[in-house]
């Protein structure tokens, strides 16, 4: 079935770095990809999303772009913040559910 | 802002015993989920529920589970005899519309259920 793959964390960064968390998926139709962040004592909220190939979802700084031909979507930020610690899950939807990655947890250092 | 909220957000339990885990989903959505992330294992889908139906579920969500919307507010999941391996974060979700259009799905913080 479905599935999706992000790298193991937990990533640990000083404020102002560049942050990439890679994630990939598998898929047999074409879903849509979603980043959903979760921060500390509160509930999953979406990021951003994209529905098709090449497009790019953005918000809050962050930016990732659906790529068909490598089956990625990884989330990026040029700067991260110590706000930004949380932790980051990958998604595709399919059907009328979502399928979510493990999580990787970012630690911003100030 | 409107959220969905879960109770109780810990939960002991000893093997066997029935459990009920609580939502209150944001009260003009329709579509309702729940969803379990097993430490350190992706968040698994289990159900979906729409229109006082389950829509989908996964093969996780076997004849121990059920869920129910008994007072048009509440939306409760029950595991009828606990196991060890159903410990784990339980995830409420809800979403005004069909997830797979929006993919904004609104989720509670959710409730640890501990067997022992």
């Amino acid at each position: 079935g479905d599935s999706v793959t992000q790298m193991e964390g937990p990533v640990t960064l000083s404020e102002e770095a560049f942050l990439t968390i890679n994630c990939t998926y598998t898929a047999t139709g074409y879903p849509s990809l979603f980043w959903y962040v979760q921060y500390p004592g509160e509930g999953l909220q979406l990021l951003l999303k994209a529905t098709k190939a090449d497009d790019k979802g953005s918000n809050k700084g962050f930016e990732a772009t659906y790529r068909k031909e490598t089956t990625s979507f990884h989330l990026e930020k040029g700067s991260v913040q110590v706000s930004d610690s949380a932790v980051y899950f990958c998604a595709l939807g399919e059907d009328d559910k979502i399928i979510f990655g493990k999580g990787t947890r970012l630690h911003i250092l100030p | 802002e409107p959220e969905v909220t879960q109770t109780p957000s810990h939960q002991v339990t000893q093997m066997g015993q029935e459990v009920i885990l609580r939502c209150v989903p944001i009260s003009n959505h329709l579509y309702f989920y729940w969803y379990r992330q097993i430490l350190g294992q992706k968040v698994e889908f289990l159900v979906s529920f729409y229109n006082n139906e389950i829509s989908e579920k996964s093969e996780i969500f076997d004849d121990q589970f059920s869920v129910e919307r008994p007072d048009g507010s509440n939306f409760t999941l029950k595991i009828r005899s606990t196991k060890l391996e159903d410990s784990a974060m339980y995830f409420c979700a809800s979403s005004e519309r069909d997830s797979f259009f929006t993919g904004e799905l609104f989720f509670g913080e959710g409730s640890r259920l501990t067997v022992l």
